[in-house]
């Protein structure tokens, strides 16, 4: 049973750039949270996604920008990337008889020259 | 406001010792829920165990157990006869009530189990 798949693992742009961040949840989950957790910190929460629909939203700009597809897969878009949004970008799945705990990938590791 | 405060910024632990690590939150809500995930150096946040404020008991899972005290509003992590494997970030975080995504994390205790 395959978890929380996250891609690209590693990924490098620079300023202005646009980047794409894929994450397909595990079997039986239907709800997908993203995160962004920079170096040395705490992850933070970006917003989270449920049929198809941007549910909650944390403190973050309208750079930021997701999709939910109906197979459940979930895009993560960052517009005009900055040096500040270099991070690991955490997807984050629940549902299904275990929808109390948050599933983690591995992460997109974003670095922005 | 800072939710969730995790003051041991790193710890050193001697394998098949105990190790306590700290997590108090802040919160209005009476429903919410606590956790504490585990984060080696590959990135990925593992589950390791839940409480919920209702909870009468303190939750237990395996080698780990949470010290839930709600009126002082900390929920300690206990791992028992430490391994080498458990060297990681470990992170306490809390989901208030109808924010079922979202959870909020502390700064995280780095621990590192030494032979």
């Amino acid at each position: 049973d395959a978890g929380v798949t996250q891609s690209p693992t590693h990924l490098i742009k620079t300023r202005g750039q646009q980047v794409t961040l894929r994450c397909s949840p595990k079997s039986g989950h239907d709800t997908v949270s993203w995160y962004q957790q920079a170096l040395g910190q705490g992850p933070q929460f970006i917003f989270q996604y449920y049929e198809e629909e941007e549910r909650q939203r944390g403190n973050f700009p309208d750079r930021f920008s997701g999709h939910q597809f109906p197979n459940y897969s979930s895009e993560l878009n960052v517009n005009a990337l900055l040096l500040g949004d270099s991070a690991l970008y955490l997807c984050a799945t629940t549902g299904g008889s275990g929808a109390n705990v948050l599933t983690f990938g591995a992460g997109s590791r974003l670095t922005v020259l | 406001a800072q939710k969730i405060t995790q003051t041991q910024p790193g710890m050193f632990v001697q394998e098949k010792e105990a190790v306590t690590l700290d997590c108090t939150y802040d919160t209005s809500d009476q429903s919410y829920g606590l956790f504490w995930y585990k984060q080696p150096s590959s990135g990925e946040m593992i589950f390791l165990i839940y409480q919920g404020s209702y909870d009468e008991q303190n939750a237990t899972e395996g080698r780990y157990s949470l010290n839930f005290q709600k009126a002082r509003k900390s929920a300690n992590l206990v791992i028992s006869a430490s391994q080498l494997g458990d060297s990681a970030m470990y992170f306490c975080a809390m989901r208030e009530v109808d924010s079922w995504g979202k959870l909020q994390f502390g700064a995280g205790t780095q621990v590192v189990v030494t032979p």
